[in-house]
């Protein structure tokens, strides 16, 4: 593919309810990366898949938080209960070997 | 903990003027350091690594590991530059980056 993609490029949601955003990596790469951005500060990092490797959890705020891979492909970063704070853009990520991050155009999440 | 600090969250100059935007950062090991930039509409890319020594559109960073910073250097801006840039570090063997909050750049005619 051309990028990293995202999707939905914008959700909005009411308070309570779970939400899913999904990314699609450069093929090839073997790891995967979520960020968040909150508005007007820098990313967050969330978590980190590395191929079969356990993935890095160290950056998710909450329980709320989980996310998947699917081997080196598809990977869901999943909100329960979504709460006002966890209103942000989510930024995924995928590098080679190389290490160079490649970075998607984000999901804005809205939660009212 | 490692730290990412950009102390300015927006730095105006005029076209030609040389441009530094300050990026400081706090850990204990030897990091690796980025700069990533976002024009108006795009995505976030990499604009250079410290382990590279390039300069990449004129911009150069040096790491002053005395100091604890990656500024970033252009002597010259120009309109084009204009943009958000984020310095970012990653520590040894863990490949995810700790960034700081932004400096929007504005480069004025």
């Amino acid at each position: 593919g051309a990028g990293v993609s995202q999707s939905p490029s914008n959700k909005v949601t009411e308070k309570g309810k779970d939400v899913e955003l999904r990314c699609d990596p450069i093929s090839g790469h073997t790891a995967l990366y979520w960020y968040r951005q909150r508005l007007g500060q820098g990313l967050e990092f969330l978590i980190y898949f590395q191929g079969n490797s356990a993935p890095d959890k160290s950056g998710l705020p909450s329980d709320r938080f989980s996310a998947e891979r699917t081997g080196e492909s598809v990977s869901t970063l999943t909100i329960q209960r979504t709460q006002q704070e966890d209103s942000a853009v989510y930024l995924c990520a995928s590098s080679s070997s190389s290490g160079e991050q490649f970075f998607g155009p984000g999901t804005r999440l809205t939660v009212l | 903990a490692q730290r990412v600090t950009q102390p300015e969250k927006l730095l105006s100059v005029f076209k030609g003027a040389p441009v530094e935007l300050k990026c400081n950062y706090s850990y204990s090991g030897s990091p690796e350091l980025f700069w990533y930039v976002q024009y108006s509409r795009q995505r976030l890319q990499l604009l250079l690594r410290h382990i590279s020594r390039e300069s990449i559109k004129g911009f150069t960073a040096d790491l002053n590991k005395g100091e604890t910073s990656f500024h970033l250097k252009k002597p010259f801006a120009q309109e084009e530059d204009s943009a958000m840039y984020y310095c970012a570090l990653s520590r040894t063997g863990r490949r995810a980056l700790t960034f700081g909050s932004g400096t929007r750049l504005q480069v004025q005619p």
